[in-house]
């Protein structure tokens, strides 16, 4: 089975300011990928990122990179340079690539961040 | 290039009655994902379709029920409908299902808020 822990109900951070945004998982499968996704408050899901487990380099885009440690199974979020538009739930997601039966993301319980002016 | 589109975005019905839900997938996309948010519950995975085949379901009673039209674009049944079914419902395409890098990432429509009174 797969979980995915995200063990911070809410975040605030200063505007301009990093904040890192923890996630933690747990899978069997040997190949899989891992996702964020941003849900403003009008409840659509906005893919971030995505980090394979079989890549050597953390991914990055824009003000978005994922800090992947394989070994320690996480794959924290950072947001570099916050905006007010970043308030908003962060969900971190996987899914495995192996067995047919786990194509579905499965997602955390979500971080709700709130960028203060 | 349009995004995943839902239909209706808001739906009112009572206890028992009947529920239809749809989806039209980013165009190419083959595989269709539904997702449930109801509060306090997080996101669960519902149904996935691909090729006009449903490949999974989720933890779901079999009154949640859909189908792939050969366009691609999906619906959700939710039959004698019950309090709890009150959601918002999440539509997800990707492009293919035995891919790998940005091909396995799911994007999502903006949903459909379900009330059952």
């Amino acid at each position: 089975a797969q979980k995915i822990t995200q063990t911070q109900p809410g975040m605030f951070v200063q505007e301009k300011e990093a904040v890192t945004l923890d996630c933690t998982y747990d899978t069997s499968d040997q190949s899989y990928g891992l996702f964020w996704y941003k849900q403003p408050s009008s409840g659509e899901m906005i893919f971030l990122i995505y980090q394979g487990s079989y890549d050597e380099q953390n991914a990055t885009e824009g003000r978005y990179s994922l800090n992947f440690q394989k070994a320690r199974k996480s794959a924290n979020l950072v947001i570099s340079a916050s905006q007010l538009g970043d308030s908003a739930m962060y969900f971190c997601a996987m899914r495995g690539l192996e067995d047919t039966g786990r194509r579905a993301l499965t997602f955390g319980s979500g971080t709700r961040l709130q960028v203060q002016p | 290039e349009a995004g995943v589109t839902q239909s209706p975005t808001h739906l009112i019905k009572t206890r028992g009655q009947q529920a239809t839900l749809r989806c039209s997938p980013i165009s190419g996309h083959t595989s269709v994902y539904w997702y449930q948010q109801a509060l306090g519950l997080g996101l669960q995975f519902l149904l996935w379709y691909d090729e006009g085949e449903e490949r999974n379901r989720g933890n779901f009673p079999p009154r949640f029920s859909g189908r792939q039209f050969p366009n691609y674009s999906s619906e959700l049944n939710v039959n004698a409908l019950e309090l709890e079914d009150s959601a918002l419902y999440l539509c997800a395409s990707s492009l293919d299902r035995r891919g790998r890098g940005r091909q396995e990432t799911q994007y999502f429509g903006p949903g459909t808020r379900l009330l059952v009174l």
